[in-house]
């Protein structure tokens, strides 16, 4: 069964330092797709970063990167110079070959601090 | 710029009401989603439809029911609502590309069943 698990409920970091929430995934299919979403305190779903397991470069989307390790069935989103407005909950999520069953994980809610 | 719209936005049902949260999307989107969230456990699928004029069965659909109404609209039914279904509900759409599917969400609908 596919399954995303994020172990980090809470993390803090200061303004304009780096930060990396951690994701692991594990199927068994060759062809899925990860990305990551952040939710901000008004509730929405924002799409930040995808990777494609057959891509051969991390993804890169501004201040955010995904650090693909797929020997390590592992996603991390790094977050470089971090903002106050980076203060969110961040969900990683991964889709299968055929889609419309995206699962996601539990979620680790982020806290900058000035 | 509307995207992904959904009504209401809170709702407050007694044990044994019923009410339907309406979704509708602009994006010309093949494929819509019905996720509930809550806490420590992220978002999970309740039903989706591929296509207009099919649905399927997600992860948690027990107690739910949804109609496709046409490419556009997507809606999900409570006929009895229950305290467990106390959650947040995101109605949400995409275009499936291979793996990469983004997911473009509602803002979202708040229901407390007391």
């Amino acid at each position: 069964a596919q399954k995303i698990t994020q172990t980090q409920p809470g993390m803090f970091v200061q303004e304009k330092e780096a930060v990396t929430l951690d994701c692991t995934y594990d199927t068994s299919d060759p062809s899925y797709g990860l990305f990551w979403y952040k939710q901000p305190s008004s509730g929405e779903m924002i799409f930040l970063i995808y990777q494609g397991s057959y891509d051969q470069q991390n993804a890169t989307e501004g201040r955010y990167s995904l650090n693909f390790q797929k020997a390590r069935k592992s996603a991390n989103l790094v977050i470089s110079a971090s903002q106050l407005g980076d203060s969110a909950m961040y969900f990683c999520a991964m889709s299968l070959t055929g889609g419309f069953k995206t699962i996601f994980g539990a979620g680790t809610r982020l806290f900058v601090k000035a | 710029n509307a995207g992904v719209t959904q009504t209401p936005k809170f709702q407050v049902l007694k044990t044994g009401q019923s009410m339907t949260l309406q979704c509708a999307q602009d994006m010309n989107h093949n494929s819509m989603y019905w996720y509930r969230q809550d806490p420590g456990m992220g978002l999970r699928l309740i039903y989706y439809s591929a296509s207009e004029g099919t649905t399927d069965k997600g992860e948690v659909p027990n107690g739910y029911n949804v109609s496709r109404l046409n490419k556009r609209e997507f809606s999900l039914r409570l006929e009895s609502a229950a305290p467990s279904q106390t959650s947040v509900y995101f109605c949400a759409s995409s275009e499936l590309k291979g793996t990469r599917e983004k997911l473009f969400f509602g803002s979202g609908t708040q229901l407390s069943v007391l």
